[in-house]
């Protein structure tokens, strides 16, 4: 049974378009996060929910944005896709929130191509 | 900037080899993990490692850190083709906001048959 799984895999779309990408996670975690890799394999973290609320917020345009609607679920829409989007976006989950003290555990990715 | 940045970027090996990495940071950490990610894939931790602790063992993986230089490294021990991934560093920050992991780059290793 996959831990954290998120779809779609791959997602390809044009510029200016609005899309989503989805995340669950069965594990019985109460803390999931979003990261961005970029080309040269850079994780940073964008956002990250403690019991379906926002504990983290990184410096990320306000055309993204993360919606839990449980403890188990967290979305991530972006809105006027741009060129620089382009990057592999992985969920994440932990069991609480300690900020880095205990491990995470990945999805497999959404790789995002914006033409 | 990064907090962790890992040494060397590319890292290419016989099987059976020893494969060593290292990861340098910039402020004061809690603690530090390794994590591997085959390509395709999304990360796997394989080790924490607290800033009071200099050594740590799991299986054929040994992780040190020297507090003082602010690094630490990874070892894999007769290395393995299934061994081929990226593997990152990742830092919890003590102080300011940065109450979260921080990644590097990666080193991306390769193991020949």
């Amino acid at each position: 049974d996959t831990a954290v799984s998120q779809t779609p895999k791959y997602l390809v779309t044009q510029m200016g378009n609005d899309k989503s990408i989805k995340c669950e996670q069965n594990l019985g975690h109460d803390t999931m996060y979003w990261y961005k890799q970029d080309s040269k394999k850079f994780l940073k973290i964008m956002f990250s929910y403690n019991n379906k609320e926002l504990i983290i917020n990184e410096t990320v345009p306000n055309r993204f944005s993360p919606k839990s609607p449980d403890k188990a679920h967290l979305n991530l829409h972006i809105n006027s896709l741009e060129l620089g989007d382009s990057a592999v976006y992985f969920c994440a989950s932990s069991q609480g929130f300690a900020g880095g003290w205990i491990e995470q555990f990945f999805g497999p990715g959404t790789r995002l191509t914006v033409l | 900037s990064q907090q962790g940045e890992e040494d060397p970027q590319a890292l290419s090996i016989q099987e059976g080899e020893n494969a060593t990495m290292n990861c340098s940071y910039k402020t004061s950490i809690n603690n530090l993990q390794w994590y591997r990610q085959n390509s395709g894939r999304g990360l796997v931790h394989l080790i924490l490692i607290r800033s009071n602790e200099r050594e740590k063992h799991s299986g054929r993986l040994r992780v040190t850190l020297d507090t003082s230089k602010k690094s630490s490294s990874l070892l894999i021990t007769a290395s393995r083709a299934a061994d081929t991934a990226s593997y990152f560093c990742a830092t919890r920050t003590i102080s300011g906001s940065a109450r979260q992991l921080t990644f590097g780059s990666g080193t991306q290793l390769t193991v020949l048959p």
